[in-house]
């Protein structure tokens, strides 16, 4: 079975500023999809950036960039110029196809607070 | 139009009582999946559905019975609620497979069960 660990339950960083969200994840598989979450106080699960996991360039959109290390099974995330509309509950997540249908697996969340 | 859509929102109940909530995509997944949000934000799933066949049934009691008549649709019925069923129930769809893949998720319906 498939885990995803979040090791920082929560984070602040200064509006402008740089922040890194980590996360590493457990699989014997070679060929999945790590995403990472946002989840504002509106609740509503919002998609922040994917990479597939036989891309070896990380993935970058606009202000939110990955570092996927496939060997270390590590997915952070970076944040660059935080803006306050960025705090939210972030999550990493862990998805697989297989014949029967795909799987999402979640860690358990980073409360990011961006202060002014 | 709304991708993943349930209903209701905000269900506030009593214990013992049966309550069942809706979900429904447009955007013609295989795959849907009914997950729980506790207190602490933890995200477990519940339930997976491919092409209305169940895959994924995680320890979950069995008072919680998910249905799925076609492949747009996932409701969740609970019979019997409890205090600890109290939670932020999300229902989401992927592609069974593909690039570009990625979950959909409803707005969650917020529980209370009183």
């Amino acid at each position: 079975a498939q885990t995803v660990t979040q090791s920082q339950p929560e984070m602040s960083v200064q509006e402008a500023e740089t922040v890194t969200l980590s996360c590493t994840y457990d699989t014997s598989e070679n060929n999945y999809y790590l995403f990472w979450y946002k989840q504002p106080p509106s609740r509503q699960m919002i998609l922040v950036i994917r990479q597939e996991a036989y891309k070896q360039q990380n993935a970058t959109e606009n202000r939110f960039s990955v570092n996927f290390q496939k060997a270390a099974k590590s997915f952070s995330l970076k944040i660059s110029d935080s803006q306050l509309g960025d705090t939210a509950m972030y999550f990493c997540a862990f998805m697989k196809h297989g014949t029967s249908g795909s799987r999402l697996t979640f860690g358990e969340g980073t409360q990011l607070t961006v202060n002014p | 139009d709304t991708a993943v859509s349930q209903t209701p929102k905000y269900l506030v109940t009593q214990m013992g009582n049966d309550k069942s909530i809706k979900c429904e995509q447009n955007l013609g997944h295989d795959t849907m999946y009914w997950y729980k949000q506790d207190s602490k934000k933890f995200l477990k799933i519940m339930f997976s559905y491919n092409n209305k066949e169940l895959i994924i049934n995680e320890t979950v009691p069995n008072r919680f019975s998910p249905k799925s008549p076609d492949k747009a649709h996932l409701n969740l019925h609970i019979n019997s609620l409890e205090l600890g069923d109290s939670a932020v129930y999300f229902c989401a769809s992927s592609p069974r497979s593909g690039m570009n893949t990625e979950a959909f998720f409803g707005q969650g319906t917020r529980l209370t069960v009183v």
